[in-house]
């Protein structure tokens, strides 16, 4: 148990439709990541937030988007979902106080949009 | 930019026998380098990671990785392996200091033979 939380586990929508991805970083964590994992694209980063201010943008389609809250949780909201938006979505935390700190997973929100 | 490449996307040893799984990386600058695990429906779980000193790492569960920088490798490795080895194997490169994303290579899927 990597102490990274993540609600839902699984997640079936429609297109079309919006969703929101929750996260709760390990206890003392600043920065919160999202990544995701799909068969054609593989683990691709999103975004990351640290202490409530975004702070990286990857890959991250413009019907996305994410904050931090100030307990430091994050979310992750996905709208006008597309059939190619299926895919396990990560969210890792780490101290994000100085350095390359250690990424640490939560076990992912699987989404499926029919 | 960065950029990882994992040679083989399945691997497939005997019981007790050697595990090499192949990572090169692409970076302008010294990199920070990662190894993560992802057994069947969990999370991405660090192996092990380099960055500076010693270019040997020990990692978890009896795994190690040498950093060669005139290689551009960071091979992982295990002496003998174990049914439980059976994951995905993702090598991951971090080269932009203060920007903490995590760059994944494509992965790959071991398999222990009986």
């Amino acid at each position: 148990d990597s102490g990274v939380t993540q609600t839902p586990k699984h997640l079936i929508t429609a297109t079309g439709q919006r969703v929101t991805l929750r996260c709760s970083p390990r206890s003392g964590d600043l920065s919160v990541y999202w990544y995701q994992q799909s068969l054609d694209q593989g683990l691709q980063f999103l975004i990351q937030y640290y202490n409530g201010e975004e702070r990286a943008k990857g890959n991250i389609l413009e019907r996305f988007s994410a904050q931090q809250f100030p307990d430091l949780h994050s979310e992750l909201n996905l709208s006008s979902l597309e059939l190619g938006d299926s895919a396990l979505y990560f969210c890792a935390s780490s101290r994000g106080t100085e350095g390359i700190d250690t990424q640490y997973f939560g076990p992912g929100t699987r989404l499926t949009v029919l | 930019a960065q950029s990882v490449t994992q040679l083989g996307s399945h691997v497939s040893v005997s019981e007790g026998a050697l595990v090499l799984l192949r990572c090169n990386y692409s970076s302008s600058v010294p990199p920070y380098l990662f190894w993560y695990v992802q057994y069947p429906n969990q999370g991405l779980q660090l192996l092990l990671k380099y960055t500076t000193g010693a270019t040997l790492v020990k990692g978890i569960n009896g795994f190690e990785a040498e950093f060669k920088k005139s290689e551009t490798s960071f091979h992982l490795t295990k002496p003998s392996a174990h049914m439980s080895d059976a994951a995905e194997y993702f090598c991951a490169v971090n080269s932009n200091f203060g920007n903490e994303k995590l760059t994944f290579g494509t992965g790959t899927r071991l398999t222990i033979i009986p």
